[in-house]
């Protein structure tokens, strides 16, 4: 069975950092890109970053300068290593595998973060 | 990049067609093919409904489909179901090799 499973959210205060992983299994990780897309509480989807297979990243402009994607293929595991974080990055973050054709299949169950003093 | 616009909500009895529009620009809908549409339930994980404007993942039913014509795509689902209530999303890769999503719809079945 494919599976992405999400950990690593909390709560957190402005400023501060946070390191959220996704660890796969049943598929061959090595193969994929993957992505982090955020959905706040009531609020629509947002896609945060990708990782291809080759190490090149990407990322949205409210984020970039600010989060790190990055992966360890032999721990077939994603990260999001998240700095400088503001109370509008308060969100649940899901990830997601993508075979290099541009969608998101599947998605994790999602890490809520919130950032609060 | 500013979010894909979508209707808020769009609403329906069991048994008739929808369709769910997703308006973007130049700089994504109407320069790729990479379109998909997401459908999630309340408190569940979206799922892959419609992949590359019209494709439909297996053991999606062939009750959802999807086209696009200009800056514009759409979802339609025919022959309405209660099981379909729920938020659909549509996104789209850019031409600033980032993706965006839309502002989401809320499908209600009257």
């Amino acid at each position: 069975e494919v599976k992405l499973v999400e950990s690593g959210g909390g709560l957190v205060q402005p400023g501060g950092s946070l390191r959220l992983s996704c660890a796969a299994s049943g598929f061959d990780f090595g193969a994929y890109d993957f992505h982090w897309v955020r959905q706040p509480i009531g609020a629509p989807l947002e896609w945060v970053s990708g990782l291809s297979t080759t190490g090149d990243t990407y990322y949205a402009a409210s984020v970039k300068g600010r989060f790190t994607i990055s992966r360890d293929n032999a721990r077939n595991s994603l990260f999001l290593q998240m700095n400088s974080l503001r109370v509008g990055d308060t969100a649940v973050y899901y990830c997601a595998r993508d075979k290099g054709a541009n969608w998101f299949d599947p998605w994790g169950q999602g890490t809520l973060v919130t950032v609060s003093s | 990049q500013s979010a894909l616009t979508q209707p808020a909500s769009v609403s329906g009895s069991p048994g008739q067609s929808i369709i769910v529009s997703c308006i973007g620009t130049s700089n994504d809908i109407g320069t790729y093919n990479y379109v998909s549409w997401y459908q999630q339930h309340p408190g569940k994980v979206p799922k892959l409904l419609i992949y590359e404007v019209t494709n439909r993942p297996s053991g999606v039913s062939s009750r959802f489909s999807g086209s696009k014509s200009g800056n514009t795509a759409s979802l339609i689902i025919s022959g309405l179901q209660t099981e379909d209530e729920a938020d659909y999303y549509c996104a789209s890769y850019t031409t600033s090799v980032t993706y965006v999503f839309g502002t989401g719809t809320k499908v209600t079945v009257l």
